[in-house]
């Protein structure tokens, strides 16, 4: 099984839906993270949370709204998805005590937004 | 403004060697990162660097100069499947990532 899990894989939706996006690790990570790629661009990172009551924008959060519900669940949610959300996300973790910060990427969910 | 450079595509020869580069200008620098990731799939770490100089780890080697804000992959005796993109990302000063938008390496028989 995945380390970091990511729910739903695949997901259509109409513009105005509300739509959440799950993941849950068992890496035993204090950090998670959520990222949105799109075609020709880097990965953008919408929230990031470093523990259970630390959560923190990144640099394209508008649209977006995040619960950190456990230290294994960090969810995404899209109040009233529009068709330029549609991409693949996915969730990270990281390891505090790793000097090197290596993320650690769930198997992603493609969003479709009609 | 933070920006990571890096070529769109590349193509090489099965058995031949490649090198990836990337440029980067950020607000202060905590270490470099090279993510390989193949088509619809997550990416996965491949190197990290953080002091100037080469790191190899088998057929993968990351090349680092904090001077140049420069950072090259080198990939040896090329296979099939090394088809991927390639990420480069730097930690900036508050220690966030900022990506690049990564290079598709094709790989022809």
């Amino acid at each position: 099984d995945a380390d970091v899990t990511q729910t739903p894989r695949n997901r259509i939706t109409k513009t105005g839906k509300r739509i959440m996006l799950e993941c849950s690790q068992t890496k035993g990570h204090d950090r998670m993270y959520w990222y949105r790629q799109d075609p020709g661009l880097g990965l953008q990172l919408i929230y990031y949370s470093f523990d259970v009551k630390d959560i923190n924008k990144g640099e394209i959060s508008d649209g977006y709204s995040v619960s950190r519900q456990a230290q294994a669940k960090f969810s995404l949610s899209l109040e009233s998805a529009i068709p330029n959300q549609t991409a693949l996300y996915f969730c990270a973790t990281s390891d505090r005590g790793r000097d090197t910060g290596e993320l650690f990427f769930g198997e992603g969910s493609r969003l479709t937004v009609l | 403004g933070q920006n990571i450079d890096q070529p769109t595509e590349m193509t090489a020869t099965e058995g031949a060697i490649v090198q990836i580069n990337c440029t980067y200008q950020t607000s202060g620098f905590n270490g470099l990162f090279w993510y390989q990731q193949h088509a619809g799939e997550a990416p996965t770490f491949l190197s990290y660097n953080v002091l100037d100089g080469l790191e190899e780890k088998g057929r993968f080697s990351s090349f680092l100069s904090r001077s140049k804000g420069y950072s090259y992959l080198l990939l040896k005796e090329l296979q099939m499947k090394d088809s991927a993109s390639y990420l480069c990302a730097v930690m900036d000063s508050n220690y966030q990532l900022i990506w690049g938008a990564g290079t598709k390496l094709i790989i022809k028989p």
